[in-house]
């Protein structure tokens, strides 16, 4: 079964807007970690946060993580149209040798 | 080319053949996993391995079959497919264990008339 959810399912924003998504898993995690899918291509890392740390920058992206209430959310500042994708959290199996993905947040950001 | 390359990128192929998709990374990363992603089901782990003549199943491996003899190498193959094995799969890597990023390949979209 899925070990995270993503929320919402879509969403749709403008240009120059921020971008909220949030992630919800159902076991103890080692780390998370966040992907991005453009149309018809692979996965890419974006960032990992572990699960000693609260949060984590890289360039327009704010990751947090609270273990407390078993969640993460992913913040893009200032959106462009280029990261239009889908965006996927991913934890840890418990044995930590694989990554388990959620469905996915397909963001839209138009100009 | 380094990195990790998945073949074919498009297959199509008969209910009940033997149809087998590759993936091949430059890395000699230890990990290497197979997901599905379906509509409605975002990525689901088939198989994974930790190191050559190591797998192990994950969430959805009924009808695959996987083997690792190269580290560089790890192919996947429906046995006799199915319609319902039409998906895009993805092969990813990761130098150690999930403490790290994964990287995936462009995946193999396979439809099975």
């Amino acid at each position: 079964s899925q070990q995270g959810e993503e929320d919402p399912q879509a969403l749709s924003i403008q240009e120059g807007e921020n971008a909220t998504m949030n992630c919800s898993y159902k076991t103890s995690i080692n780390n998370l970690q966040w992907y991005r899918q453009n149309s018809g291509r692979g996965l890419v890392h974006l960032i990992l946060i572990r699960s000693n740390e609260r949060e984590k920058h890289s360039g327009r992206l704010r990751v947090t993580l609270d273990t407390s209430k078993k969640s993460s959310s992913l913040l893009i500042t200032a959106s462009r149209a280029a990261d239009t994708a889908s965006y996927f959290c991913a934890t840890d199996n418990q044995a930590g040798t694989a990554l388990i993905f959620g469905k996915g947040t397909t963001l839209s950001v138009s100009s | 080319d380094a990195g990790i390359t998945q073949s074919p990128r498009y297959k199509i192929t008969e209910t009940g053949r033997q149809v087998t998709l590759m993936c091949h990374q430059t890395w000699s990363h230890s990990y290497m996993f197979w997901y599905r992603q379906d509509l409605g089901h975002g990525l689901r782990l088939i198989y994974y391995s930790a190191a050559a003549d190591i797998t192990d199943k994950g969430e959805v491996p009924d009808g695959y079959v996987v083997s690792r003899s190269k580290t560089e190498n790890f192919p996947l193959t429906l046995e006799s497919a199915t319609r319902s094995q039409t998906s895009v799969y993805f092969c990813a890597s990761s130098l150690t264990d999930m403490n790290t990023e994964a990287f995936f390949g462009q995946g193999t979209r396979l439809t099975v008339v």
